[in-house]
């Protein structure tokens, strides 16, 4: 079965990046892509952009355009997302999730990873 | 920037009840919407994609329609598993956008 595993949660200082970890088994990684989601406490689900398991391509939202980069290993099948100049307003939990066969719809997730940014 | 409207924003409703919730895009997207659930503290759950189709293992009472602008995603009878909180997403064209959420509550 599709699993996708999330490094554990994180707590950063303003102005700090994390990289989060998506560990995926169950599917051929090469041929399917990830999309990272967030959700801000409370709040409702951001899209932010997705890697392509078969060619490292990418495409962010505008909004982390600039801050955000999505790297894949395919000899581990994981893929990272790493956020850099946080700020307060990056907290949230961060979900990876596999793309759609026919779409960036989001078919299987991981458990999500907290991310906090305070001082 | 494409907008995805949900409504109603909160919805109450008894178990047994046909519930509809409603998705308008602010520009056509197609059939490109799909449909999630979520619970308290889980990852979201897909439930239909391309407007209309049923994700494997999803229990035949969900159901969505639409084309276009304009989407629905019906419960044909509600169980006490169903009461969530549900998104629309769009994935025309990028950004890959959410709807702000239907939380769907118990009367």
């Amino acid at each position: 079965q599709v699993q996708l595993v999330q490094s554990g949660a994180e707590v950063k200082k303003p102005g700090a990046s994390v990289k989060v970890s998506c560990k995926a088994s169950g599917f051929t990684f090469t041929s399917s892509g990830i999309t990272w989601v967030r959700q801000a406490p409370g709040q409702g689900l951001e899209w932010m952009g997705w890697i392509s398991g078969f060619n490292g391509n990418t495409n962010y939202a505008q909004k982390v355009q600039g801050r955000v980069t999505m790297t894949r290993d395919t000899s581990t099948s994981t893929a990272y997302m790493e956020l850099r100049s946080l700020r307060p307003d990056d907290t949230a939990v961060y979900f990876c999730a596999r793309r759609g066969d026919y779409g960036d719809y989001q078919v299987d997730w991981g458990q999500g990873t907290l991310v906090t940014v305070s001082s | 920037d494409m907008q995805m409207t949900q409504s109603p924003t909160t919805l109450s409703a008894s178990v047994g009840d046909r519930v509809i919730i409603t998705c308008r895009a602010s520009e056509s997207i197609g059939s490109w919407l799909a449909w999630y659930q979520q619970k308290p503290g889980k990852a979201p759950k897909l439930l239909i994609y391309r407007a209309s189709s049923l994700e494997s293992g999803v229990p035949s009472r969900f159901s969505g329609s639409g084309s276009g602008t304009e989407f629905t995603l019906t419960i044909s009878s509600l169980q006490p598993d169903d009461f969530a909180i549900y998104y629309c997403q769009q994935y025309n064209s990028y950004p890959c956008i959410f709807g702000q959420g239907t939380k769907l509550e118990i009367k």
